[in-house]
């Protein structure tokens, strides 16, 4: 049962144009999400996070948008640069202290190109 | 770089080794993770740690033995393995404020001949 999906394995964008990454869950206990980047042969990066108690979270870059009527969540990358091309993991939880876990989506291969 | 270091970066060992991944992180994180990422899936959870106590495991096999020496390190020791265990065994880290994302190493590509 895979409560955390990205239904898009891959997207590819221009450089300078924006990228627009989606995640769908399905368990209403989540109450925080996160996206990860990750490279060839490293683990993943955390990039940002939000709270069920907010709709959007912006860092540079980077802004995460969450509906929680659709159980949906979207990551923007605006503007987008060639060295952003990797794979994005959308992730879901509930905070339950040290022992929270996380649930990772499928992935998605974001590809900028110039 | 990663914060949370994991060695060795490579590992092959056959069937019958008896081999272990270590993993350190030095930000005071009181819980530890272990994940498993086969090619083209996402990490699956396998263990998580607190305060140097599982609380945490998945209906990971036995041939998989975790071991928390202390707050800062975190073992997994493998035996008799399948060629089907072959994969990216990640290690991560997470702080205790609430909705602390986890940190990640950069895992332990590990083949099962």
């Amino acid at each position: 049962d895979q409560q955390v999906k990205q239904n898009s394995p891959s997207l590819s964008v221009q450089e300078g144009r924006i990228s627009i990454l989606n995640c769908d869950y399905t368990n209403s206990m989540f109450d925080y999400f996160l996206w990860y980047k990750k490279y060839p042969a490293e683990g993943p990066t955390f990039l940002i996070s939000i709270s069920s108690i907010k709709d959007k979270n912006e860092d540079g870059r980077f802004t995460v948008f969450l509906n929680k009527s659709a159980k949906h969540l979207s990551l923007h990358i605006v503007p987008s640069q060639p060295g952003d091309s990797a794979v994005y993991f959308c992730a879901a939880g509930w905070d339950g202290g040290t022992a929270s876990k996380l649930t990772f989506g499928t992935g998605t291969r974001l590809q900028v190109t110039l | 770089d990663t914060e949370v270091t994991q060695t060795p970066k490579h590992l092959v060992m056959g069937m019958t080794n008896k081999k272990s991944l270590k993993c350190e992180q030095h930000m005071g994180h009181r819980a530890m993770y272990w994940y498993k990422q086969k090619a083209k899936k996402p990490p699956e959870l396998m263990f998580v740690y607190s305060y140097e106590k599982l609380s945490i495991n998945e209906s990971v096999p036995s041939r998989f033995s975790p071991e928390c020496p202390n707050s800062s390190l975190l073992n997994l020791h493998l035996h008799a393995l399948q060629p089907e265990d072959s994969a990216l065994y990640l290690c991560a880290s997470r702080g205790s404020s609430y909705n602390s994302p986890l940190h990640f190493g950069n895992g332990t590509r590990l083949t099962v001949t």
